[in-house]
């Protein structure tokens, strides 16, 4: 199926630093799903968002589905050694399969 | 608690033998899926089903099998015709369509 480009590849940030990472599509997706995978465990879901323009807020994370819902952002603000890990993207497709973005792995200095 | 088991963790496996993973959930879901990992890589999905007594294959469905006769289980086999099956599988569920996935915690398997 289409694939989702994730950017970065990796990142490495000193804690308090924000962190970025993105989803590009080259076609229109339906919807897109963010999922955290922590060093040694299992992707975690953390948000969907469906509609264009979408912005949704989880404490110090935002995620953002572009107007044309081609791409989609998630951002840390104040990043702390909690939040590394591995970031997905992904999109559902008919029967609710996912497409994953390769991931941006995210390592915090303290 | 409601959840996902793998088992097991981590599995050795001989050249030329067949491996079978095993993934049970109590959340009533409808749908499984079993997803490979590789280092550096996404996920990429192995078969999934969205009903009892039926599933598909996936982008890399050779040289695996499934079964799904039981709507709590969804076994993965890894047959001795994958060429590369030194990989980290994830078996996950959901409700249906438009749903997040809850993951299980995976199981290492390991060619020697």
């Amino acid at each position: 199926g289409q694939q989702v480009m994730q950017i970065p590849q990796y990142q490495h940030v000193q804690e308090g630093e924000d962190f970025t990472t993105y989803c590009n599509s080259s076609t229109t997706l339906s919807n897109i799903q963010w999922y955290k995978q922590r060093p040694g465990g299992h992707p975690v879901f953390l948000i969907q968002l469906v509609k264009s323009g979408e912005v949704k807020k989880q404490k110090r994370l935002t995620f953002q589905f572009g107007e044309a819902k081609k791409n989609s952002s998630l951002h840390i603000t104040a990043t702390q050694t909690t939040d590394v890990g591995t970031y997905f993207c992904a999109y559902s497709t008919n029967g609710n399969k996912l497409v994953f973005g390769a991931g941006t792995i995210l390592r915090v200095k303290s | 608690d409601g959840g996902i088991t793998q088992s097991p963790k981590y599995l050795f496996r001989k050249e030329g033998q067949n491996v079978t993973l095993s993934c049970e959930q109590n959340l009533n879901h409808d749908a499984m899926y079993w997803y490979r990992q590789d280092p550096g890589q996404g996920l990429r999905l192995i078969y999934y089903s969205q009903i009892v007594n039926d599933f598909q294959k996936g982008d890399i469905a050779e040289g695996y099998s499934v079964s799904r006769e039981k709507k709590e289980s969804f076994p993965l086999t890894v047959t001795s015709a994958q060429k590369n099956p030194t990989a980290f599988y994830l078996c996950a569920s959901s409700r249906g369509q438009g749903d997040g996935y809850t993951f299980g915690s995976g199981t290492r398997l390991t060619v020697v």
